[in-house]
């Protein structure tokens, strides 16, 4: 399987902040990465598809970017309204696998 | 407008099998190219991809849950379905359905259905 490791379970920023997630693959995985944001109670949103391509309806504040088996998410100024956990999920092989996710919290 | 709704039994007990129907409406199965997707969520925790179906029928599960799984899908009535069997403790949280767009990416979720596995 395919790990995916968000090594910041969680991370604290001040608003308008430039805030980075990131998500490291075990392996190649193309750009067969999304991005979702998860809010207390709700199910995940998506954010970014396919590494890079910003979600409809999703603010353009938000971005994605891949370097090898790196890929980031970027808030370029961070809102009241972005907190909360962000996952990444790799659907380049079967079992699709979600990384552990990263919980943005307001300064 | 694409949504989804999961629905199941709210609480079952352990050996007994698990039935999830993901009720949704704005596409069809029987598109080229769209599937749908389950996922689960223990309480406080990670995201956990469970099984796909497609519009042709081919189907994907998680190993993890070694054979206790079966997908399935009735596209007349827009209609997804998962069953667990054999459940445990560890198996209650809650359930997601999701739609898998163009491009394999899971681009709509429902609400979520809670599952609770106790005796």
């Amino acid at each position: 399987d395919i790990q995916m490791t968000q090594s910041l379970a969680s991370l604290s920023a001040s608003l308008e902040e430039i805030v980075t997630i990131t998500c490291q693959a075990s392996q190649d995985i193309g750009n067969w990465l999304a991005w979702y944001q998860q809010k207390p109670g709700k199910s995940p949103q998506l954010l970014i598809h396919s590494a890079t391509s910003l979600a409809d309806g999703i603010p353009s504040r938000f971005s994605g970017s891949r370097s090898g088996t790196q890929y980031s998410l970027k808030i370029s100024r961070l809102q009241v309204e972005d907190t909360g956990i962000y996952y990444c999920l790799q659907r380049y092989s079967n079992p699709w696998t979600f990384g552990g996710g990263t919980k943005l919290e307001l300064k | 407008q694409v949504t989804l709704k999961e629905s199941g039994p709210g609480i079952l007990q352990p050996s007994q099998t698990l039935s999830l129907t993901c009720t949704f409406s704005g596409f069809s199965l029987s598109t080229y190219g769209m599937g749908v997707g389950w996922i689960r969520q223990p309480s406080g925790k990670g995201l956990e991809w469970l099984a796909n179906i497609w519009w042709d029928d081919d189907k994907y599960y998680n190993p993890s849950l070694k054979n206790r799984l079966t997908i399935s899908k009735d596209t007349s009535n827009n209609q997804a379905f998962l069953k667990i069997t054999n459940v445990d403790t560890a198996d209650t949280a809650t359930y997601y359905c999701a739609r898998i767009g163009l491009g394999d990416v899971m681009d709509a979720w429902g609400q979520g259905a809670s599952v609770t596995v106790s005796s």
